[in-house]
């Protein structure tokens, strides 16, 4: 099973569209939970911590279920500046971060 | 704004050139990190460094190396570029803790004709 896994996408959404990714992770000792976004030719910047009790920042909420390992990350009210690629990045101790291939989407007007 | 700078920003030189990437980071990070990505593909790390006098290869074999004297310079010296050394090159720092977040550079488009 690979380290982290990712639905690569493309996800195309209209605006105003709820869209969910998910992303799973083999590693159980994994403590520190991220979500990234990548937009085309750009370098990734961190779009939300993933805190164990779920969080929510204004139309995006992540949520953390460490039974079944996996991570995931909701939008609201999609819009078009939405469109980029969000990476799923996790780390376990001293270990450099885990980064998924990440999940395209594209919010179509 | 992160304070992770790379230089150049684009770079296009021929086969068999040394070339250095240059990495500097302000906000005393003790880790630094070279990633490699192509257009539209994944992340792969190539090197580390947790501190300075310290580097360790990561998980793609990179013919590249690195340096670290200084903690706030981790530059990548490629000794003789080569076509299959084409791609994007990203830096990166990070806080000593696991929930620091990790900072990129803009990168360096790399091509060698």
């Amino acid at each position: 099973r690979k380290e982290v896994e990712q639905d690569p996408g493309p996800f195309n959404v209209p605006e105003g569209a709820t869209v969910a990714f998910n992303c799973t992770y083999s590693n159980s000792a994994s403590q520190s939970f991220f979500w990234y976004r990548q937009d085309c030719r750009k370098e990734p910047k961190l779009l939300m911590s993933v805190y164990s009790s779920g969080n929510e920042d204004g139309r995006f909420t992540a949520q953390l279920n460490r039974a079944s390992q996996y991570i995931s990350l909701l939008i609201r009210d999609s819009k078009l500046s939405d469109s980029a690629t969000y990476l799923c990045v996790f780390n376990s101790g001293n270990t450099p971060l885990v980064f998924g291939k990440g999940t395209r989407l594209s919010v179509i007007a | 704004e992160a304070d992770i700078y790379q230089t150049p920003r684009y770079l296009v030189i021929g086969t068999g050139k040394k070339i250095t990437l240059e990495c500097s980071q302000t906000m005393g990070h003790d880790k630094m990190y070279w990633y490699q990505q192509d257009p539209g593909m994944e992340l792969h790390l190539i090197h580390y460094s947790y501190g300075v006098n310290s580097t360790e290869k990561g998980d793609l074999s990179s013919e590249s190396t690195v340096s670290r004297i200084r903690t706030e310079h981790f530059p990548l010296t490629l000794e003789s570029a080569r076509p299959s050394h084409t791609s994007q090159y990203l830096c990166a720092s990070q806080g000593l803790l696991g929930t620091d977040t990790q900072y990129f550079g803009p990168g360096t488009r790399l091509t060698v004709l």
